[in-house]
């Protein structure tokens, strides 16, 4: 069956290291994936995009890799910041977005 | 309107009512998307419009569920009949970017519909 799994439940680290949230799928083939913030009481955000002949994408403290052979991607952010505790969603494009689970994300000072 | 609007933001109903959540797109994207989240969960995929049409339905969980946008813009998502597990955030979303059957860009998501069946 399909499933897309992000492995942490929750993760909590501290102000200035580098979080890293992993998100595994098996039966999909995605062209494209996303991942997406998620604040209590709001819709997901669009964060980043990577296509399946990317293996690695950047924007400010934001990091994604795409790895098609171990079908994950792995999403870092580094010098983390209280402002940066939220859910983060990924998901893969076929004909819809479909979503994974979520990493809630606590940054303490 | 500059985002996807919702409406209502809330709406607290009794067992058996039925229900309509509204959504509104952001103007020119074809592609309009309903996703379910319930407390605490990931969002669960309803149905997706592209245009009028609704090539995708897998989602909706019974036939009390379902959902019609006219004119390419407004969509209407309408529950019969609603259960205490229909209790949910209803999600709407739109996008421009769907080329050869598969998302390629950014959903733009409203901030949802909160249905509490009592």
């Amino acid at each position: 069956s399909q499933k897309i799994e992000q492995n942490s439940e929750a993760l909590n680290i501290q102000e200035g290291k580098t979080a890293t949230l992993t998100c595994n799928y098996t039966n999909y083939s995605p062209a494209y994936l996303q991942w997406y913030r998620q604040d209590p009481g709001r819709g997901p955000v669009f964060l980043l995009l990577i296509r399946e002949n990317e293996k690695e994408k950047r924007k400010e403290r934001l990091k994604v890799t795409f790895d098609t052979t171990l079908k994950q991607s792995l999403f870092h952010i580094t010098a983390s910041q209280p402002a940066d505790s939220a859910t983060y969603l990924c998901a893969l494009s076929t004909d819809k977005l479909i979503f994974g689970t979520g990493t809630r994300l606590q940054v303490f000072p | 309107g500059a985002g996807v609007s919702q409406s209502p933001s809330n709406k607290v109903t009794e067992k058996g009512k039925d229900v309509e959540l509204r959504c509104d797109p952001i103007s020119g994207h074809t592609a309009l998307y309903w996703y379910r989240q319930s407390l605490g969960q990931g969002l669960e995929f309803l149905i997706y419009f592209q245009g009028n049409s609704a090539p995708d339905k897998s989602g909706l969980p019974s036939d009390r569920f379902s959902a019609e946008r006219t004119g390419g813009s407004v969509s209407t998502l309408t529950i019969q009949r609603t259960q205490q597990e229909d209790s949910a955030v209803y999600l709407c979303a739109s996008s421009l970017t769907f080329h050869g059957g598969t998302v390629t860009g950014e959903l733009f998501f409203g901030e949802g519909s909160r249905l509490t069946v009592l």
